[in-house]
């Protein structure tokens, strides 16, 4: 079946540190990625999406690009800030497979030091 | 506008009870999600509502669970004979349609004693 892989947190960096959370796939269709995020306090929250190969989905200064010669979906920041200090979750829909709900990786822990 | 509430936000019950947990999706959304975290883990889907009728049950782990969407607006998920396992956060989740952006409410914590 389809999953989400990403890397082990928790993730701590100082302020204004580039930022990579890994993350890759395995689907038997051609899915969507999306990377969701959970502040402290509040419900999952849309970041960005790609939805075919080669797309960059982007938002907040976050960028992540669907790659799907290496099954890569990673996120990246070029300056966090410490407001960015939250859970970031890798999902994916495989909307061909007829499979409605998203797929989630475990969730990396960001935190960020000023 | 109002996002996608869930009641109750805590529940204690114990083993071998029976529980119910609401979702209240935005206005206007067809579909509806549900899905369970348990502690470190990320969401896993459950079911997934297009109006009144379950398009996807899928997820739902065995026939202890069942989610009713009567009206196409509120679902009621419903856990028979709770088991410790249980234990988790219940998420719900809605968007325009199936394939849209899901928008998830703060979920229910349920603690199986």
């Amino acid at each position: 079946g389809d999953s989400v892989t990403q890397m082990e947190g928790p993730v701590t960096l100082s302020e204004e540190a580039f930022l990579t959370i890994n993350c890759t796939y395995t689907a038997t269709g051609y899915p969507s990625l999306f990377w969701y995020v959970q502040y402290p306090g509040e419900g999952l929250q849309l970041l960005l999406k790609a939805t075919k190969a080669d797309d960059k989905g982007s938002n907040k200064g976050f960028e992540a690009t669907y790659r799907k010669e290496t099954t890569s979906f990673h996120l990246e920041k070029g300056s966090v800030q410490v407001s960015d200090s939250a859970v970031y979750f890798c999902a994916l829909s495989d909307l061909r497979r007829g499979a409605d709900g998203l797929t989630f990786g475990k969730g990396t822990h960001l935190i960020i030091q000023p | 506008g109002a996002g996608v509430s869930q009641t109750p936000s805590n529940k204690v019950t114990e083993k071998g009870k029976y529980v119910e947990l609401r979702c209240d999706p935005i206005s206007g959304h067809t579909a509806l999600y549900w899905y369970r975290q348990s502690l470190g883990q990320g969401p896993e889907f459950l079911i997934y509502f297009q109006g009144t009728g379950a398009a996807d049950d899928s997820g739902l782990p065995n026939d202890r669970f069942f989610a009713v969407r009567p009206e196409g607006s509120v679902s009621t998920l419903k856990i028979q004979r709770t088991e410790r396992g249980d234990s988790a956060v219940y998420l719900c989740a809605s968007s325009l349609e199936g394939n849209y952006e899901q928008f998830f409410g703060p979920g229910t914590r349920l603690t199986v004693l």
